[in-house]
């Protein structure tokens, strides 16, 4: 069965540098969330897409922005980066409407910031 | 405050017996749904288990289920004959807002349990 697909899988950035996180979500999901989960912590929430509308805003900085496209992939932009975006970041999908609502998560995305 | 709560920062269990992971949680919402997932050393979080806070009976996945004690806000995880490879961090996770399984809503973590499973 599909899963969700980020890419890439890892990352390594300088301070200051920009990143772009990708998710393409399970086929026919239509939320996308994104999570943020520090060396030794919990998955903190940052967004989440309905119908590539934003549905949701957790502890996101305003240094990022993210989108869901037309085909239902997102995209997590992060600018200015501080050592303290180090993380791992991962992205889940879900289908409105089924038994539970599921959240099915990516792989995560690792971000190293030197 | 902090919503989801799990007290035991790490556990130790013998292969082949049970062990209980903690859970508990505080809202306000009548509708929201509990959740087990799994984090082995590779970072991947695997679903394990839900519980929606009308169901009657207590969640089961093969060797998981969930000890609903809603009066108490608990939604203790048990893992029933445990394998070498439960060796991870478990989360409970809630989400506010769950009505028959329509929900936008995001996921709150626990900080989370390291269970080691000895031989």
């Amino acid at each position: 069965a599909a899963g969700v697909i980020q890419s890439p899988r890892h990352l390594i950035k300088e301070k200051r540098e920009t990143a772009t996180l990708k998710c393409y979500p399970i086929p026919r999901h239509d939320t996308v969330y994104w999570y943020q989960q520090g060396p030794g912590q919990d998955p903190q929430f940052l967004i989440s897409f309905y119908e590539k509308m934003q549905s949701d805003k957790g502890s996101i900085p305003d240094r990022f922005s993210a989108q869901q496209f037309s085909d239902y992939h997102s995209e997590l932009n992060m600018s200015s980066l501080e050592l303290g975006d180090s993380a791992l970041y991962f992205c889940a999908s879900s289908l409105q409407g089924l038994s539970y609502n599921e959240q099915f998560f990516g792989p995560g995305t690792r971000l190293t910031v030197l | 405050a902090q919503k989801i709560t799990q007290t035991q920062p790490g556990m130790f269990v013998q292969e082949k017996e049970a062990v209980t992971l903690d859970c508990t949680y505080d809202t306000s919402d009548p509708s929201y749904g509990l959740f087990w997932y799994k984090q082995p050393s590779s970072g991947e979080m695997i679903f394990l288990i839900y519980q929606g806070s009308y169901d009657q009976q207590n969640a089961t996945e093969g060797r998981y289920s969930l000890n609903f004690q809603k009066a108490r806000k608990s939604a203790n995880l048990v893992i029933s004959a445990s394998q070498l490879g439960d060796s991870a961090m478990y989360f409970c996770a809630m989400r506010e807002g769950d009505a028959g399984g329509t929900s936008y809503g995001k996921l709150t973590f626990g900080q989370g349990t390291i269970l080691t499973v000895h031989p």
